[in-house]
């Protein structure tokens, strides 16, 4: 089956830093990446968007600037927090669809973000 | 916009005996519904879908949702819990659009007691 590989699987950063998380398809194409944001017992809510090669569509109240989103091939999609603070700290996940895949959408394991 | 619930933020049943985990949803047109099972610090996974044909779905690990489309519910059903069943169970939807994306419902935990 079509799998979705992250990394890194955890991290800790400082205040003030930035961090990239990679999101892969290893196996399939995707045409459209997702990225989720977990807090501890909570749902996941949908952070953006993005079709290959075009600029990623943010949810409302989602900070464009602060979330940069690229997704330049096919196979990989890159989340960066940008100037980190602690109340960023959370879980996130990435998912995929690809281009014949009407139905499915696979998610990676997520990432573990902590923001000292 | 497709919205979905789950009425019930946990679930408790003794090990062996049948389980359900509630979900309703919303859509504009129809749905495509799915179940997501998620570990302590791991990602999602799959465990069933409804995209048209019979309401019945039978998925991994023994699972099974009956989707109703008057009572606009599709809830996750066990005949026979196991102590590994207990983790967090997610439902989604899709609007049946291309382009629409997955939206979930906050989650159940599920308990089985030996």
């Amino acid at each position: 089956g079509a799998v979705v590989s992250q990394h890194p699987s955890w991290v800790i950063c400082k205040s003030g830093t930035s961090v990239k998380i990679e999101c892969r398809s290893l196996d399939f194409q995707a045409t459209t990446m997702f990225w989720y944001r977990q807090f501890p017992k909570q749902s996941l809510m949908l952070m953006a968007t993005s079709n290959e090669g075009s600029k990623a569509t943010y949810e409302q109240g989602v900070e464009k600037d602060k979330f940069l989103i690229n997704h330049a091939s096919l196979t990989l999609s890159t989340l960066t927090v940008t100037s980190a603070h602690p109340e960023d700290s959370s879980f996130y996940i990435c998912s995929a669809r690809g281009r014949d895949s009407l139905y499915e959408q696979y998610f990676g394991p997520g990432t573990r973000l902590t923001v000292t | 916009a497709q919205s979905v619930a789950q009425p019930e933020d946990q679930v408790n049943v003794a090990e062996g005996n049948p389980l359900t985990v509630k979900c309703t949803y919303s859509v504009s047109g129809n749905p495509y519904l799915f179940w997501y099972v998620q570990y302590p610090n791991r990602g999602l996974q799959f465990l069933l879908k409804y995209i048209t044909g019979d309401n019945l779905v039978k998925g991994s690990y023994g699972f099974e949702a009956e989707f109703n489309k008057s009572q606009t519910s599709f809830h996750l059903k066990k005949p026979s819990a196991l102590v590994s069943d207990s983790a967090l169970y997610f439902c989604a939807v899709r609007d049946n659009g291309w382009d629409n994306d997955m939206r979930f419902g906050a989650g159940t935990r599920l308990t089985v007691k030996p």
